[in-house]
């Protein structure tokens, strides 16, 4: 596509649910990172994939935070057993190789209630 | 390890007035400095890069940025602001050897008034 694509753009998930964000990178795009952006904050990052390999998963908040890219394209970030302090927005963005611009998608925000 | 801070969570100018958006970094290898722009309920649009060529590098938008190595600055300026330019500014720095990773400062909102 002609940039990266997030869905949904918005959820709302009851505390305790199990959330999966879907993140379409540009096409061709080597390197894929999630990011975490809570209200009034820059953005933080949560890992990092070089095509299928997750190379960097040092930013996950806890277990409950898993993202996989079984293909080496679209990433999944899953959430489970949702908390209160998991509201945020979940921004994805790619790159056309490591250290190269990253370009963002819209995001997703997540709110649990 | 790599740090940002931009000076500044909001800042006001007048429509025409000079644009001055602070950013300071800290890190132990030449670094690569990113600025993003971030428009309401948007993902973040790159404005402009450096990655240790020009010393002054220009944007999109008349958008340009002045990497000082003396200051460990990378301040963000437009000659005239724009009523559109109102938005949320992220500096933010590249990080050697973790595929590119970025660390983000805190954000300054930029209010343009009529």
């Amino acid at each position: 596509g002609a940039g990266v694509s997030q869905s949904p753009r918005y959820k709302v998930a009851k505390r305790g649910q199990d959330v999966a964000l879907r993140c379409d990178p540009i096409s061709g795009h080597v390197s894929l990172f999630w990011y975490q952006q809570a209200l009034g904050q820059g953005p933080e990052f949560l890992t990092y994939f070089q095509n299928e390999a997750q190379l960097d998963k040092s930013g996950l908040p806890s277990d409950r935070f898993f993202a996989e890219r079984p293909e080496g394209s679209v990433s999944t970030l899953k959430i489970q057993r949702t908390q209160q302090e998991d509201s945020a927005v979940y921004l994805c963005a790619s790159s056309l190789a490591p250290r190269q611009s990253s370009f963002f998608g819209q995001g997703t925000r997540l709110t649990v209630v | 390890a790599q740090s940002v801070t931009q000076l500044g969570s909001h800042v006001s100018v007048s429509e025409g007035a000079l644009v001055l958006l602070r950013c300071n970094y800290s890190s132990s290898v030449p670094p690569y400095l990113f600025w993003y722009v971030q428009y309401p309920n948007q993902g973040l649009q790159l404005l402009l890069k450096y990655t240790s060529a020009a010393t002054l590098v220009k944007g999109i938008n008349d958008f340009e940025a002045e990497f000082k190595k003396s200051e460990t600055s990378f301040h963000l300026t437009k000659p005239s602001a724009h009523m559109s330019d109102a938005a949320e500014y992220f500096c933010a720095v590249s990080v050697e050897n973790q595929g590119g990773k970025l660390i983000f400062g805190q954000g300054t909102e930029l209010s343009v008034k009529p």
